[in-house]
């Protein structure tokens, strides 16, 4: 049981574009995502928490309007680079808490590899 | 503010060797601190945690053991096989309100590599 998934795997976009990563709870609901950056032998990064139905709150540094985050249902969130630069390359994984679990333990997500040319 | 320091990896043993990935952390008030494992091509999975002093994490065969007077939460494998070659990261959340606030900070990861 809880599963996470995140769609794409993997992703190569052009300078500029933008680009939309999935982050879904398969079999349970996630009152609670997280959504991380991971550089290569780096440590992740927490960029935002978002809570189902509200704003997300970003981290510091982290640019909100270059990040879009909406986490519309108990079972999806999504994370939209927008205007892509190559700088933004890297390793984005979500992770979600069970709802009425406590906030303790996080399951997550696969990882989507983004790579901008 | 808070955070996580593990050794640095890689890490190569032989099955059936000990192991050990030290893990320290700096947090003011009572964190709880867990480990996670990433295995080729999968996500983070919690591996083991423990909430407060002096508790033992388990599981697989795996322990770690919260010392607050230490600052340590050091992962320890009596016998590794090939299948526990993996991504080891040491994580802490909370802290400063006693409790979980859900915002893990996480170590850089430890690579263990076991061979045959």
């Amino acid at each position: 049981g809880a599963v996470v998934s995140q769609h794409p795997s993997r992703v190569i976009c052009k300078s500029g574009t933008s680009v939309k990563i999935e982050c879904r709870s398969l079999d349970f609901q996630a009152t609670t995502m997280f959504w991380y950056r991971q550089f290569p032998k780096q440590s992740l990064m927490l960029m935002a928490t978002s809570n189902e139905g509200s704003k997300a709150t970003y981290e510091q540094g982290v640019e909100k309007d270059k990040f879009l985050i909406n986490h519309a249902s108990l079972t999806l969130s999504t994370l939209t680079v927008t205007s892509a630069h190559p700088e933004d390359s890297s390793f984005y994984i979500c992770s979600g808490t069970l709802a009425g679990g406590g906030t303790d333990t996080q399951y997550f997500g696969p990882g989507t590899r983004l790579t901008v040319l | 503010g808070n955070s996580v320091t593990q050794m640095e990896g890689p890490v190569t043993l032989s099955e059936e060797a000990f192991l050990t990935i030290n893990c320290t952390y700096t947090a003011t008030g009572y964190p709880s601190l867990f480990w996670y494992v990433q295995y080729p091509g999968e996500g983070l999975q919690l591996l083991l945690k423990a909430t407060k002093a002096d508790d033992k994490g388990s599981n697989k065969g795996f322990e770690a053991t919260y010392r607050k007077e230490t600052t340590s939460f050091h992962l320890e494998k009596g016998s590794v096989q090939v299948s526990d070659s993996a991504v080891y990261f040491c994580a802490l959340s909370g802290g400063d309100y006693g409790g979980s606030q859900g915002n893990l900070i996480f170590g850089k990861g430890t690579k263990l590599s076991v061979k045959p």
